[in-house]
């Protein structure tokens, strides 16, 4: 069973537009969310993450929203650029002790147009 | 990637044979893991350690298995390789639990079961 769902596998926007990558999660015990971006015959690395205690996550033209009531989190590119073409995967952990992993989302391919 | 590697990058195997891929970090850190990345699926977690010679199982362990001797490396076996077992291999490093500190991938290895 997927706890951590990225129902698009694939985004296209234009060069300068919004790009809007979305998450949902099952598990409510997750309380800390990650996004990692990855180009192709790289490792992914990390992007930006967001604590359950905040809503808001803000870096330079990235800002991931967590809505914890309906287990959703998003994160928004503005202005989307051409290098920002890549695979982007959601992950989900809980910590304050445990021995939790990071769990990841399927992956969602973003391609931006010039 | 800065502090991990993996090796080798590629390698094409028949099957039946048994398989290591290596993952060596220089950053000291105590909490490694093993990724395998399919398309449709993901980043699902084969096998992690939180010591040496702390290893327990993750998701799709199955015909794989894992040794740490010392703190910078982590070898992935694949015992009698299958055509199934065909994935992009990522090592990843933590220096604390649950992945709130985020993940350091390394680059990968390519493996192909003929």
């Amino acid at each position: 069973d997927q706890q951590v769902k990225q129902n698009s596998p694939s985004l296209s926007v234009q060069e300068g537009r919004i790009s809007i990558l979305n998450c949902d999660y099952t598990n409510s015990m997750f309380d800390y969310f990650l996004w990692y971006k990855k180009y192709p015959a790289e490792g992914p690395t990390f992007l930006i993450s967001i604590s359950s205690i905040k809503d808001k996550n803000e870096d330079g033209r990235f800002t991931v929203f967590l809505n914890k009531s309906a287990k959703h989190l998003s994160l928004h590119i503005v202005p989307s650029q051409p290098g920002d073409s890549a695979v982007y995967f959601c992950a989900a952990t809980g910590y304050g002790g445990s021995q939790g992993n990071l769990i990841f989302g399927k992956g969602t391919k973003l391609s931006v147009k010039p | 990637d800065a502090g991990i590697t993996q090796s080798p990058r590629h390698k094409v195997t028949e099957t039946g044979t048994p398989v290591t891929l290596r993952c060596h970090q220089t950053e000291n850190h105590r909490y490694m893991y093993w990724y395998r990345q399919d398309p449709g699926h993901g980043l699902r977690l084969i096998h992690y350690s939180y010591g040496v010679k702390d290893t327990d199982k993750g998701e799709v362990s199955d015909g794989y298995s894992v040794s740490r001797s010392k703190t910078e490396d982590f070898l992935l076996t694949l015992e009698s390789a299958t055509s199934s077992q065909t994935s992009v291999y990522f090592c990843a490093i933590s220096e604390a639990p649950g992945g709130i500190y985020g993940y350091t991938f390394g680059s990968g290895t390519r493996l192909t079961v003929v």
